[in-house]
């Protein structure tokens, strides 16, 4: 099956500094790619919607120029959180959805960040 | 605005008892219904899932899932839990508009040996 991977898989930032984490579909071409935050015990915020070679839409409330999404190919998209705080610490989850078949996405394993 | 809403958010049961899994949503047009269970530390995984035709749904894992327009209501069932169904479950609602998912608050189930 279709398989998405995410790197770092968890990751400690000091306060101030960015952080990029990948999401990569390594066995079939994703032309959009979600981002999700998943706070502890609770459901996935979608934060951003990217499609490759164009600018990301985001969910109303969450900031652009803080959360920065990439998605330079067809099986790659980065989101770079930007001055991070310890408000951002939090499970960062992508998905891929699969190029010619709109309804099936794939979930990524997560990343778990923490801004000391 | 679209809205899942999860009426269960703790459930504990044991080996062999039934389960069933509420699951509304508030929209009006024409939708696709997931339900996703996560594994203690692993990612979302895609239970079932309805698009159109029969209501009723089977998945992996002897989970099946009922669609009822009338009702906006998509509930998850077994029949008989196992230990190893221990998990989060999380319904999704997609409409066909904008493509995006929204989930709902989650279940955690907890299954006594």
């Amino acid at each position: 099956g279709a398989v998405v991977s995410q790197h770092p898989s968890w990751v400690i930032c000091k306060s101030g500094t960015s952080v990029k984490i990948e999401c990569r579909s390594l066995d079939f071409q994703a032309t959009t790619m979600f981002w999700y935050r998943q706070f502890p015990k609770q459901s996935l915020m979608l934060m951003a919607t990217s499609n490759e070679g164009s600018k990301a839409t985001y969910e109303q409330g969450v900031e652009k120029d803080k959360f920065l999404i990439n998605h330079a190919s067809l099986t790659l998209s980065t989101l770079t959180v930007t001055s991070a705080h310890p408000e951002d610490s939090s499970f960062y989850i992508c998905s891929a959805r699969v190029r010619g078949l709109t309804y099936e996405q794939y979930f990524g394993p997560g990343t778990r960040l923490t801004v000391t | 605005a679209q809205s899942v809403s999860q009426h269960n958010h703790h459930v504990i049961l044991s080996e062999a008892a039934s389960l069933e899994l509420g699951c509304n949503y508030s929209y009006g047009g024409t939708v696709n219904l997931f339900w996703y269970v996560q594994y203690p530390g692993q990612h979302l995984q895609l239970l079932l899932k309805y698009f159109s035709g029969d209501p009723l749904v089977k998945g992996i894992k002897g989970f099946e899932a009922e669609f009822i327009k009338s009702k906006f209501s998509f509930n998850l069932r077994k029949p008989s839990v196992q230990w190893s169904d221990t998990a989060e479950y999380f319904c999704a609602v997609r409409s066909g508009n904008t493509g995006k998912l929204i989930f709902g608050q989650g279940t955690t189930l907890q299954v006594k040996p």
